[in-house]
C-alpha cells in the first residue's frame, strides 16, 4: 500500500485529455511538501515530468502540466498521443515516516 | 551531458552481500546529493537510500536500515550501495538517481539500472 495514492490505470484516446491523481495525507502533501512527477517508458528509466507541482523540465511538452491542493495532486496530458502510453508516478516526502515517497503509478492506456 | 551508469548487479543467494556502484559524469559530482531508487520486478517504485555531497548525512528505508549502505567517493564521481543480508523481496532493478534540488527531495536525472535477484 503506497502513502501516496493513484488509480492503477487511466485510459483515453488520440487527442483527448485526461487527468492522473495523487492523494496524500497531512504529513506528505497536505504538509507543503511539493509533488514531482515521472514518466516510465516500457522497458526504461523514468524521466522526470513535473517538479514542483507545475514546472516543466526543459524538453517536456506543454501537453503535460501539474497542479497541487491541498492532500492531492494532479497530472493533466491533453491532445493525448499514442506515444504517451506510459507509467506515471507521483513522489512527494512524508514527515512522519521521514522518507522520500512514491505513488503506486498509473498505466495510461492510449485506446 | 548527465550521465549516471550503474554496474555490480546480478545473481546472489539469499543473506549474502552485492556491492553496486554508479559512475557519473556531465556534472560536478560533489555538488549533489544521491539516491538509489528501486523497483521489484512488475512493481511501482521504492526509494532506498540518499546521501548528501559530502558523504556526512545519509537515510534509509527502513526495510533496508541496518542491511544497506549508501556511500560516494567524490575523487572517483562514484556512488555506492552495499547490500548485505539480501532477501528475496530485494529483487529489482536499483536506479542510481541524481537529486532534484528543489524544496522536496526528488529525482532530475536517473540511470539506467541494474537488475539484482536474489534467490536460491
Amino acid at each position: 500500500q503506497s502513502v501516496l495514492t493513484q488509480p492503477p490505470s487511466v485510459s483515453g484516446a488520440p487527442g483527448q485529455r485526461v487527468t492522473i491523481s495523487c492523494t496524500g495525507s497531512n504529513s506528505n502533501l497536505g504538509a507543503g511538501y511539493d509533488v514531482h512527477w515521472y514518466q516510465q517508458l516500457p522497458g526504461t528509466a523514468p524521466k522526470l515530468l513535473i517538479y514542483s507541482n507545475s514546472n516543466r523540465p526543459s524538453g517536456v511538452p506543454d501537453r503535460f502540466s501539474g497542479s497541487k491542493s491541498g492532500t492531492s495532486a494532479s497530472l493533466a496530458i491533453t491532445g493525448l498521443q499514442a506515444e504517451d502510453e506510459s507509467d506515471y508516478y507521483c513522489q512527494s516526502y512524508d514527515s512522519s515516516l521521514s522518507v522520500v515517497v512514491f505513488g503506486g503509478g498509473t498505466e495510461l492506456i492510449v485506446l | 551531458e548527465v550521465q549516471l551508469v550503474e554496474s555490480g548487479g546480478g545473481l546472489v543467494q539469499p543473506g549474502g552481500s552485492l556491492r553496486l556502484s554508479c559512475a557519473a559524469s556531465g556534472f560536478t559530482f560533489n555538488t549533489y546529493w544521491m539516491s538509489w531508487v528501486r523497483q521489484a520486478p512488475g512493481k511501482g517504485l521504492e526509494w532506498v537510500a540518499n546521501i548528501n555531497q559530502d558523504g556526512g548525512e545519509k537515510y534509509y528505508v527502513g526495510s533496508v536500515k541496518g542491511r544497506f549502505a549508501i556511500s560516494r567517493d567524490n575523487a572517483q564521481n562514484s556512488l555506492y550501495l552495499q547490500m548485505d543480508s539480501l532477501r528475496a523481496e530485494d529483487t529489482a532493478v536499483y536506479y542510481c538517481a541524481r537529486d532534484l534540488r528543489a524544496k522536496t527531495p526528488g529525482v532530475d536525472y536517473w540511470g539506467q539500472g541494474t537488475l539484482v535477484t536474489v534467490s536460491s
